[in-house]
């Protein structure tokens, strides 16, 4: 099985822009969570998506958001992006909630740089 | 609020000593404690979990709902060990279910 697949790999941005970063699961997998992992923070719940309905959602402001299509695949968009947004975002997914599954399988990420 | 912490940022130890990777949390419910783990140029994978009680690479982990701690352990270490080590919970928040992860401790075996 292919494991998950995070693009793109890396990006720069400048203040004020919007970026939007795709993840696609394991197949069979059902959910995806998005992290924000930084130097300072470590790893940050942002949310969880399954069956294309937001079920979780971390302490992230509005300008975060996410979606999920019908074949699982997720996407995460910022706007209006900031200094601090530079970072690596994670993806994982699982077959069921994270909750149930306690197991996420984790992709590469995508790494952000705010300039 | 629920909150992961691992004391120790960087641990190194001696090939063959034990290694205790230290995890505390703070949480009203019933927890599901889990330790991830990420070698070198791979990805962020699952080490083991509380409710499974198993041992795995040589690691356990043992819940201490009194001490709130899911220490992980190692008798001896071993080179293949070195690793970013992070302490994972399981639980609700106000803005739902989420699985929340420490900051993570690097663990360095050296010969």
């Amino acid at each position: 099985k292919a494991g998950v697949t995070q693009t793109p790999r890396y990006l720069i941005k400048t203040r004020g822009q919007q970026v939007t970063l795709s993840c696609s699961p394991i197949s069979g997998h059902r959910s995806v969570s998005w992290y924000q992992q930084t130097p300072g923070q470590g790893l940050q719940f942002l949310f969880e998506y399954f069956s294309e309905t937001q079920r979780n959602k971390g302490n992230f402001p509005g300008r975060f958001s996410g979606r999920q299509f019908s074949n699982s695949r997720s996407e995460m968009n910022v706007s209006t992006l900031e200094l601090g947004d530079s970072a690596l975002y994670l993806c994982a997914s699982s077959w069921g909630l994270a909750r149930n599954t306690g197991e996420l399988f984790f992709g590469e990420g995508s790494r952000l740089t705010v300039l | 609020a629920q909150r992961v912490t691992q004391p120790e940022k960087l641990l190194s130890v001696f090939k063959g000593a034990p290694v205790e990777l230290k995890c505390n949390y703070s949480y009203s419910g019933s927890p599901e404690l889990f330790w991830y783990v990420q070698y070198s140029r791979q990805r962020l994978q699952l080490l083991l979990r509380h409710i499974s009680r198993e041992s795995i690479k040589g690691f356990t982990a043992d819940l201490n709902k009194g001490e709130t701690s899911f220490h992980l352990k190692k008798p001896f270490a071993q080179e293949e060990d070195s690793a970013m080590y992070y302490c994972a919970l399981s639980g609700s928040s106000n803005s739902g279910y989420a699985l929340n992860f420490g900051k993570g401790t690097s663990l360095l075996v050296t010969p």
